[in-house]
């Protein structure tokens, strides 16, 4: 079966460390790979997105995330986190040319030390 | 822009009690996906809408959940009788078309416990 796994669980950093958290997916095919962010208490919203072309993207809030597709992966990265990154953090796959599914990893939730 | 409303935001029921949760996608959004989260896990869709048709309800368990988008714009997604496991929070998600560039926008969530 189609699926995403996120290797962190729970993160817990000091403000400006720097940030990447795992992301691989099982799928063979062409694919869209988006992270969103879920800060606490506000709605599920998208941070990035790849769809084609350069395989390093950047999202707001100064993330970025690289798409290395002979590993399957879509890492997502930040050089200095701040406290107000602090949110839960969800990879998500959707097979191109599907009708808008999104597969969802488990989450990581990040903790940052002000 | 308004964003995706949600309703109630909690709910509280005993097992084998039915509830229903309501959507209202933002305007002119022709999709429509209702997705389950349960603790510790990513959202899973349990059924998605183009207009008042059903594009996907292959993970939707049919025999207790159902799901409607009569005129095209809100929905109701039921449950009838709920389970213990059904405690999670569902989430309502709406986006322009299914095209890879439509981006799904997400609601509030209605948090649902089941004791």
């Amino acid at each position: 079966a189609q699926s995403v796994s996120q290797h962190n669980h729970h993160v817990i950093l000091s403000e400006a460390a720097s940030l990447e958290l795992g992301c691989n997916y099982s799928y063979g095919g062409t694919v869209n790979l988006f992270w969103y962010v879920q800060y606490p208490g506000q709605h599920l919203q998208l941070l990035l997105k790849y769809f084609s072309g350069d395989p390093l993207v950047k999202g707001i809030k100064g993330f970025e995330a690289e798409f290395i597709k002979s590993k399957f992966s879509f890492n997502l990265r930040k050089p200095s986190v701040q406290w107000s990154d602090t949110a839960e953090y969800f990879c998500a796959v959707r097979h191109s040319g599907n009708t808008g599914k999104l597969i969802f990893g488990q989450g990581t939730t990040l903790q940052v030390k002000p | 822009e308004a964003g995706v409303a949600q309703s109630p935001r909690y709910k509280i029921i005993e097992k084998r009690q039915s509830v229903a949760f309501w959507c209202n996608p933002i305007s002119g959004h022709a999709t429509l996906y209702w997705y389950q989260q349960i603790l510790g896990q990513g959202p899973k869709l349990l059924i998605q809408f183009q207009n008042n048709g059903v594009v996907d309800d292959s993970q939707l368990p049919k025999d207790r959940f159902s799901a409607e988008r009569l005129k095209g714009v809100d929905s109701t997604l039921k449950i009838q009788p709920a389970k213990l496991e059904d405690s999670a929070v569902y989430l309502c998600a709406s986006s322009l078309g299914q095209g890879a560039q439509d981006e799904q926008f997400f609601g509030p969530g209605t948090r649902l416990t089941v004791l």
